[in-house]
């Protein structure tokens, strides 16, 4: 069955440090995939999209990685501050509608000062 | 733009009772979307429109769900009868075109409680 699991569903970390979020999937062929951010009581926000035939996208602090091989992609935020604190959910088209946006449960990042 | 706009913020009703959840997408957006959100299973896509036409409504839980998209402005999810595990946050999104660079954007959501 298709599956998309992100690492873990907390992380804390130190101000200062760089933030690794990990999101796998399984039974998808993505074309894209898609981060988001996600405050307590507020909407999903979109952060980055990056393409199959990408390995890397930038983004101020932000930098997302693609492995179609491995069925991964990671989130980094370097030098992370306690502003970066939110849930982080990484998303792909399910292969069938164009429309079908599968998201993953997310990752708590919390950064301490 | 005032982004994605969804009423009400909050909603408890009774079981059994109908409730209509309403959005308005970004002027402009052709893609409107329905999702659903619980700890429990996540974001939970529920239906989709193009152009105000249903593509994929195979998210809909049960015949209880409904969604309608009258117009390019204006969508409504409606539960009748609502029953108790439909408590979850609903969201509404909206898009140009899925696989832009601008990806989905969100409404602030409906917090639905049934009791």
């Amino acid at each position: 069955s298709q599956k998309i699991e992100q690492n873990s569903e907390a992380l804390n970390i130190q101000e200062g440090k760089t933030a690794t979020l990990t999101c796998n999937y399984t039974n998808y062929s993505p074309a894209y995939l898609q981060w988001y951010r996600q405050d307590p009581g507020r909407g999903p926000v979109f952060l980055l999209l990056i393409r199959e035939n990408e390995k890397e996208k930038r983004k101020e602090r932000l930098k997302v990685t693609f492995d179609t091989t491995l069925k991964q992609s990671l989130f980094h935020i370097t030098a992370s501050q306690p502003a970066d604190s939110a849930t982080y959910l990484c998303a792909l088209m399910s292969g069938g509608s164009q429309g079908n946006l599968i998201f993953g449960k997310g990752t708590k990042l919390s950064v301490k000062p | 733009d005032a982004g994605v706009i969804q009423s009400p913020r909050h909603e408890v009703t009774e079981m059994g009772q109908e409730v209509t959840l309403r959005c308005k997408p970004i002027s402009g957006h052709d893609y409107l979307f329905w999702y659903r959100q619980t700890m429990m299973r996540g974001l939970e896509l529920l239906i989709y429109f193009n152009n105000n036409v249903p593509i994929d409504d195979s998210g809909m839980p049960e015949d209880r769900f409904s969604a309608k998209m009258p117009n390019a402005s204006f969508s409504t999810l409606k539960i009748q009868p609502s029953e108790p595990r439909d408590s979850a946050v609903y969201f509404c999104a909206s898009s140009l075109v899925p696989g832009s660079n601008y990806g989905y954007t969100f409404g602030s959501g409906t917090r639905l409680t049934v009791v």
